[in-house]
């Protein structure tokens, strides 16, 4: 059963690009959460996704992110516009369900770097 | 009051020693309280949590002690391992997918 998968693990964007990290959830899990991690402090939650649905997106800045979960394929975060304080570590996790005993297991992560 | 403050920063412990983490919040609704760890270059993963109806529980090395008047939670590791080298992260929730992060406890076990 594989885990949590993200891609692609780096990516390194010039201030201005569109940077685009995908996230697909342990199977059988159908709520994705992502978090952002700046260097030397712990994940920040950004938002979190359920098929086709934005449940909660109270961590994400109001311009320039966004977030889906189509009804197939991966779940996207997309950064417009790059700047550089984009640059950090991007964590999707996901849940079969959303109560909070419930372990959220995370991916690899997606190393964003902007110039 | 949303925050999990987490301490040290760092912490270097012989082979063989007890490492020890702690973390203390404010908020009194939290209700479950995750360790996560993090080796470099991978996502954390879940290391033992609580809940705050008992004051201890362990998993093998790994024993989270909990004090819910002082609002504080703490983590040890017995016979500390090379292997144990990672970041450590507690974290906090209030019954709800939203976990609240500590800023992280970067542990160093020297052989």
């Amino acid at each position: 059963n594989a885990g949590v998968m993200q891609n692609p693990r780096h990516l390194v964007r010039r201030r201005g690009q569109e940077a685009r990290l995908r996230c697909s959830p342990m199977k059988g899990h159908s709520h994705v959460y992502w978090y952002r991690q700046l260097p030397e402090e712990g994940l920040k939650f950004m938002v979190y996704l359920q098929k086709e649905n934005i449940i909660d997106e109270s961590g994400m800045p109001k311009e320039r992110f966004s977030a889906e979960f189509p009804k197939e394929g991966p779940s996207i975060l997309r950064i417009q516009q790059v700047v550089r304080g984009d640059s950090a570590a991007y964590f999707c996790a996901s849940s079969p369900n959303d109560r909070g005993y419930n372990e959220q297991f995370f991916g690899p992560g997606t190393r964003l770097t902007v110039l | 009051q949303q925050q999990v403050k987490q301490s040290p920063q760092s912490l270097i412990v012989q082979k063989g020693g007890i490492s020890i983490i702690n973390c203390a919040y404010e908020n009194t609704a939290f209700d479950y309280f995750p360790w996560y760890q993090q080796f470099p270059g991978k996502g954390p993963a879940l290391l033992i949590a609580i809940r705050p109806d008992v004051s201890e529980k362990k998993e093998g090395r790994f024993t989270i002690s909990f004090n819910k008047s002082a609002k504080q939670f703490s983590l040890h590791i017995m016979d500390s391992q090379p292997g144990d080298s990672a970041t450590y992260f507690c974290a906090a929730s209030s019954g709800t997918y939203k976990y609240i992060f500590g800023t992280g406890t970067r542990l160093k076990v020297l052989a």
